[in-house]
């Protein structure tokens, strides 16, 4: 079983809409867990922490369930500028990082 | 306000040639990564460093060498560039202090070999 897994998509939605994506790790015991954005051919870049208590920037929201193992990301009122590929991160024992192979977002006009 | 700096951003290799990946760091960050990304995949783990002197290998470490003499710079070596080496190279680094450090990344270097 992979250490964490998405759903690759595509997702790709209008302008304006509401979208979801989850991840699950396999791993109880993992410690930090994160969200990362990478456009085409560069490099990825931190979207944001997740917090146990869920946590927001602006149009994003995170949560972590640690009962079913899985962290989620919405994203609100979606914009052309949000079209990238979504990295579920989770870190285990502290020097360990396990990526998600991405969830595929197209934010459509 | 440089963070992770890799050199050089492309290159184009013959098989069989070597070649040095340079990643440098200036955050102080004890922890230091090596991942190559194919097209189209995800990321996968060549070899990582928890500080000055001790480095592990990932999950294909096959073909790659790496050294960690300093805290800032992780070096990683092709010996004899083979065809399935080529890809997307890049480099992190993450801190040890306290939890939910996320990992930063170069902006990579992208590799041909023919």
């Amino acid at each position: 079983r992979k250490e964490v897994e998405q759903d690759p998509g595509p997702f790709n939605v209008p302008e304006g809409a509401t979208v979801a994506f989850n991840c699950t790790y396999s791993n109880s015991a993992s410690q930090s867990f994160f969200w990362y954005r990478q456009d085409c051919r560069k490099e990825p870049k931190l979207l944001m922490s997740v917090y146990s208590s869920g946590n927001e920037d602006g149009r994003f929201t995170a949560q972590l369930n640690r009962a079913s193992q899985y962290i989620s990301l919405l994203i609100r009122d979606s914009k052309l500028s949000d079209s990238a590929t979504y990295l579920c991160v989770v870190n285990s024992f502290g020097n360990q990082f396990y990526f998600g192979t991405g969830t595929s977002l197209t934010v459509i006009p | 306000n440089a963070g992770v700096t890799q050199t050089p951003k492309f290159r184009i290799l013959k098989i069989g040639q070597s070649m040095t990946l340079q990643c440098t760091q200036d955050m102080n960050h004890n922890y230091m990564y090596w991942y190559r990304q194919d097209p189209g995949m995800g990321l996968k783990l060549i070899y990582y460093s928890v500080g000055a002197g001790i480095t592990d290998k990932g999950e294909v470490p096959n073909g790659y060498n790496v050294s960690r003499s300093t805290t800032e710079d992780f070096p990683l070596r092709l010996e004899l560039a083979a065809p399935s080496q080529t890809s997307v190279y890049f480099c992190a680094s993450s801190s040890i202090q306290g939890g939910n450090q996320p990992q930063h990344f170069g902006d990579g270097t992208r590799l041909s070999i023919l």
